[in-house]
């Protein structure tokens, strides 16, 4: 059982370069969420999807893109990579998004924009 | 967005002690849910409890329990037994509308 699915788990990208971090689960979950986790902040919600064709934005969506064309998969697109966001970057999926059930989580993607 | 405060950045306790983590949280929401969340330095997250606002009973999981506090909006975590594995960064979520808030976290390290 994968569970989500994350890749790549490292990138070193440009300032400029554009890039698209992928998600996918395969537990048929409806709500599936992407953070970034910087030093110091916990994790903070980019955007977030309560299933196919819907998307919302999070706290920190600014400079990110997202699409749910299916239920198993959550791109995270960056057009213009900048230096601010650098991080670390967490998918993450839920049956309902609603607290009944927990969160499971990807492996995460380390992220360096130079 | 839900502000959650987590008062100790880092903490530390020898081993087999107890310790506990404090957490505060602001929501006008009625009914939601809470989590405590630890992440190793393996960098994995780990689901280590589970709160229903609703129901007045402290959740318990083994050697990890909680002490909810609806109306003061307080939610800590302690740990009983302290052991080596329990070295990690703790995060307290809420999860209100869809949308699960995370802490700053607390580091905590185990001391044999």
């Amino acid at each position: 059982n994968a569970g989500v699915t994350q890749t790549p788990k490292f990138q070193v990208l440009k300032t400029g370069q554009s890039m698209t971090l992928q998600c996918a689960q395969d537990m048929n979950h409806e709500y599936m969420s992407w953070y970034r986790q910087d030093p110091g902040m916990g994790l903070r919600l980019i955007h977030y999807s309560v299933g196919a064709g819907i998307t919302d934005q999070g706290e920190v969506p600014n400079g990110y893109n997202v699409s749910r064309s299916t239920t198993e998969d959550f791109p995270l697109r960056l057009l213009s990579a900048a230096p601010s966001q650098t991080s670390v970057y967490f998918c993450a999926s839920s049956a309902t998004g609603t607290g009944v059930e927990k969160l499971f989580f990807g492996s995460g993607t380390q992220l360096s924009v130079l | 967005a839900q502000t959650v405060t987590q008062s100790q950045p880092e903490m530390s306790v020898q081993e087999a002690e107890t310790v506990t983590l404090s957490c505060t949280y602001d929501t006008s929401e009625n009914n939601y849910y809470l989590f405590w969340y630890k992440q190793p330095p393996s960098r994995q997250m780990i689901l280590v409890i589970r709160q229903e606002a609703y129901k007045q009973q402290n959740a318990t999981e083994n050697r990890f329990s909680v002490n909810f506090q609806k109306a003061a909006k307080s939610f800590s975590l302690k740990i009983s037994d302290s052991q080596l594995g329990d070295t990690a960064m703790y995060f307290c979520v809420p999860n209100t509308g869809n949308q699960f808030y995370f802490g700053t976290g607390t580091s905590l390290t185990v001391i044999p």
